[in-house]
């Protein structure tokens, strides 16, 4: 079964530190993968999803098949980056799986 | 646009009692998602409709579970009886078809006690 797993419960980082949350999917094929976010007090959204290979708030992500990796980065954290972020994966005929989700937390 | 209506928001229960969620999509998005999502977990799928069918479902504990989602447009989400391990936020997730941007709605917290 596939699945998608995230190694930190928790990333503190200084404000404008780079920041690197982890991702890393189980199986091969041609998965489409998603960062989803949600932020205090408000649903979960969609980050950006590694087939429109765009930029939002600073965040990229870039899909690594040889590591089966798909971890989110961005150069400078801001505050209003604090929040819980969730990798996701969807492959043709499988479900769609969420890792168990990092909490950032940008400290001032 | 509006986003996607869930109730209620919370609900508790004891061990052993029914309890039913409701889901309103976006109007237009033909897929309509199910999640289960433990405290200190990702959401789970438990059902995916495509308009009024039934994509998967392999999630689903159909011993106590069950979802319909007639006239492809609102959903229900059943459990009959719950459990203490049932506790937890129920999502509610469409999308306009599989595989793209899905847009989530506040969720309905469960306690059962």
């Amino acid at each position: 079964a596939q699945r998608v797993t995230q190694p930190e419960k928790l990333l503190s980082v200084f404000k404008g530190a780079p920041v690197e949350l982890k991702c890393n999917y189980s199986y091969s094929g041609s998965p489409e993968l998603f960062w989803y976010v949600q932020y205090s007090r408000q649903r979960l959204q969609l980050l950006l999803r590694h087939i429109s290979r765009e930029s939002i708030k600073g965040f990229t992500a870039d899909l690594n098949k040889g590591e089966t990796s798909f971890h989110l980065k961005k150069p400078f954290a801001q505050e209003e980056d604090s929040a819980m972020y969730y990798c996701a994966s969807n492959n043709y005929g499988q479900n769609f799986v969420f890792g168990p989700g990092t909490r950032l937390s940008v400290l001032p | 646009e509006a986003g996607v209506a869930q109730s209620p928001r919370y609900k508790i229960i004891e061990k052993r009692q029914s309890v039913a969620f409701w889901c309103n999509p976006i109007s237009g998005h033909a897929t309509l998602y199910w999640y289960q999502q433990i405290l200190g977990q990702g959401p789970k799928l438990l059902i995916q409709f495509q308009n009024n069918g039934v994509v998967d479902d392999s999630q689903l504990p159909k011993d106590r579970f069950s979802a319909e989602r007639l006239k492809g447009v609102d959903s229900t989400l059943k459990i009959q009886p719950a459990k203490l391990e049932d506790s937890a936020v129920y999502l509610c997730a469409s999308s306009l078809g599989g595989r793209i941007e899905q847009f989530f709605g506040p969720g309905t917290r469960l306690t059962v006690l």
